[in-house]
């Protein structure tokens, strides 16, 4: 069975770091598109940032642009979100979540259980 | 971006009934060079992340109860549950990967009447 474990969610302050961790198992995280989901409490889904497969071209959303970076470790098999210049509104939970094929347009076929990020002073 | 926009946001039903949620996109998630819709549908329970029900808009995830169906194209779509069971109670969200950024819908909780 696929796994996606989350790890390095916390409290920051306005203005802080903070660098979330997936590690995958039972798959290689190269072979798929990854992204990360966040969740604000009580709220919906927000895509926040993705990487395909082969070519680990990366994406973001408007909002996280130039704040947010993903990267991946082939050899650790373990996919990361790097969040600088943290906001209150970044307050949620994050989730990595595989993608159904290589590239970035493909639907999340798992879920990692979410790592919750607050942002407060 | 693409607006996704689901209807309605909550609605109970009773055990054994349908329930239908609706799902519309600002634009075609239809895909022209291989004829399919990139529209998917998840259940999200209390707690928990959110599981993949329906991919490719009408495609049944392996495990998920046949109770679950989706159905439509273009821009506008359709999870049904056929007969409500007391599992079922969740929000269920439509998501567009035809572009990026991929988005979703707002959700539909779904309860028991």
């Amino acid at each position: 069975e696929v796994q996606l474990l989350e790890s390095g969610g916390g409290l920051v302050q306005p203005g802080g770091s903070l660098r979330l961790s997936c590690a995958a198992s039972r798959f290689t995280i190269s072979n798929y598109a990854m992204s990360w989901v966040r969740q604000a409490p009580g709220k919906g889904l927000e895509w926040v940032s993705g990487i395909s497969g082969s070519d680990g071209r990366t994406y973001y959303a408007d909002s996280v642009k130039g704040r947010f970076t993903i990267s991946r470790d082939n050899s650790k098999n373990t996919l990361y979100l790097q969040m600088n210049s943290l906001r209150a509104e970044d307050t949620a939970v994050y989730y990595c979540a595989k993608g159904g094929g290589n590239y970035i347009t493909y639907y999340f076929d798992y879920w990692g259980q979410g790592a919750l990020v607050t942002v407060s002073s | 971006d693409i607006v996704m926009t689901q209807s309605p946001d909550s609605l109970a039903v009773s055990l054994g009934e349908r329930a239908t949620i609706n799902c519309k996109s600002s634009q075609s998630v239809l895909y022209s060079s291989n004829n399919k819709n990139y529209l998917a549908w998840y259940q999200q329970k209390p707690g928990q992340p959110p599981e993949l029900l329906i991919y490719w808009a009408s495609t049944r995830e392996s495990g998920v109860p046949d109770r679950f169906s989706g159905s439509g194209s273009g821009t506008d779509f359709t999870l049904t549950i056929s007969s409500l069971q007391a599992e079922d109670v969740a929000v269920y969200y439509c998501q567009q990967h035809y572009s990026t950024p991929s988005t979703f819908g707002g959700g539909t909780k779904v309860e028991i009447k």
